[in-house]
């Protein structure tokens, strides 16, 4: 049974550097075709696709965002870490990490974890 | 980066009606195409891939067509649970891009 779930602080200040971290079970991010992937959803708006790191620690970030996202994965703790730097915001959101399947398409979501930027 | 339109942004529709969502892209992506359903609080849920493959588990009201830059999502006989909001996502290239969603709303 596969499960995502993300973890990191509720509130964080303009300037700081957020840093989620996704805990997954029942799949290997060493198994060849597997990926797991952030997406966000400011409230009431659409979903936006923010990075994305593969089995063999390749990595794809969002055109608009990439200057401030990194994304990393520790095989060992099944987990993967993403990080936004100068937080803004407009970085308010919903983030969530889901594993994008052996047909391509994100099959498994967490349950997300709302994150607000406020001085 | 390709861009996806999604149209109708809003769509009032009774239970028993017939469906439709499109999903336009900017630049061809063949296939590569997903269906999600997202009701509110909740993450969303994956409904068809590669255009027109049903996930399992999903009901077969539920189809998707189309290919190269113009895709359809059709719910054939909407039910209760299915007053949500749907987004297409292309996975063509690398940069994932999501439609803006369509909110299927009860008339």
């Amino acid at each position: 049974q596969v499960t995502l779930k993300e973890s990191g602080p509720a509130l964080v200040k303009p300037t700081q550097t957020l840093t989620l971290t996704c805990t997954f079970s029942g799949f290997s991010l060493s198994t060849s075709g597997m990926r797991v992937t952030w997406i966000r959803q400011p409230p009431g708006k659409a979903l936006e696709w923010l990075a994305r790191i593969d089995w063999d620690d390749d990595k794809f970030y969002s055109t608009s965002l990439k200057t401030r996202l990194t994304i990393s994965k520790d095989t060992s703790k099944n987990q993967v870490v993403l990080t936004v730097t100068n937080i803004d915001p407009v970085d308010t959101a919903t983030y969530y990490c889901a594993r994008m399947g052996e047909n391509w398409a994100i099959d498994y979501w967490g349950q997300g974890t709302l994150v607000t930027v406020s001085s | 980066d390709i861009q996806m339109t999604q149209s109708p942004s809003t769509l009032s529709a009774s239970v028993g009606d017939r469906v439709t969502i499109t999903c336009r892209a900017s630049q061809s992506i063949s296939v590569w195409l997903a269906w999600y359903q997202q009701k509110p609080g909740k993450a969303p849920k994956l409904l068809i891939y590669k255009a027109s493959s049903l996930e399992s588990g999903v009901p077969s009201r539920f189809s998707g067509s189309g290919s190269g830059t113009e895709f359809t999502l059709t719910i054939s006989s909407l039910q209760p649970d299915d007053f949500a909001t749907y987004y297409c996502q292309q996975y063509n290239s690398y940069s994932l891009t999501f439609g803006g969603g369509t909110k299927v709303e009860i008339k």
